[in-house]
């Protein structure tokens, strides 16, 4: 499977600051897809991005596919205490789909 | 519709018993796959079906046995249980390969 890195895997944000995450690749990826896993719950299936440079937004938040196809990004504009969980991205291949091992923030009110 | 349902929700074993974590969708998802969830370690594939009486293995296979003789059901067997397998387990399918997966809601298993 292709492999992908999120660093760190906490970030503690205020309530209304902006957040950004990313997922990076060594290698050329064919797609990439994020889910959020909220706490004591399963991953959610948020978006999958296809194209360089490909941008999807979701209300308050953009997700960002790298022009070389080896980074993505998400970023969550004034983030909310509904945001709080757990972000993965993934990127599969050959019928595997690999995980990284995602970013858990937390929001303080 | 149900979409992805994992029985037992929980469960705890002795070590050397065997035991099938049971997965069942209705949305007619050819792709099914099991993961695993340990702190730190992400969600890591365990097996994965493209379709009916089709199997692979994924990343970490050893000690997991699935098959998939229908569409709708993929049930993981654990051999012979041990305490390396104390773990959340997914089971998660999709329409086919390539797209977002549905998950389950997961099972936890605890190995004495």
């Amino acid at each position: 499977g292709q492999q992908v890195m999120q660093i760190p895997q906490y970030q503690h944000v205020q309530e209304g600051e902006d957040f950004t995450t990313y997922c990076n690749s060594s290698t050329t990826l064919s797609n990439i897809q994020w889910y959020k896993q909220r706490p004591g719950g399963h991953p959610v299936f948020l978006i999958q991005l296809v194209k360089s440079g490909e941008v999807k937004k979701q209300k308050r938040l953009t997700f960002q596919f790298g022009e070389a196809k080896k980074n993505s990004s998400l970023h969550i504009t004034a983030t909310q205490t509904t945001d709080v969980g757990t972000y993965f991205c993934a990127a599969g291949a050959n019928s595997k789909l690999t995980f990284g091992k995602g970013i858990t923030l937390s929001v303080r009110p | 519709n149900a979409g992805v349902t994992q029985t037992p929700k929980f469960q705890v074993l002795k070590t050397g018993q065997s035991m099938t974590l049971q997965c069942a969708q209705d949305m007619n998802h050819e792709y099914m796959s099991w993961y695993r969830q340990d702190p730190g370690m992400g969600l890591r594939l365990i097996h994965y079906s493209v379709g009916a009486g089709i199997t692979d293995q994924g990343e970490v296979p050893n000690g997991y046995n699935v098959s998939r003789s229908t569409t709708e059901d993929f049930p993981l067997r654990l051999l012979s249980a041990a305490p390396s397998q104390t773990s959340v387990y997914f089971c998660a399918s999709s329409i086919q390969w390539g797209v977002g997966l549905f998950f389950g809601e997961g099972s936890r298993l605890t190995v004495l």
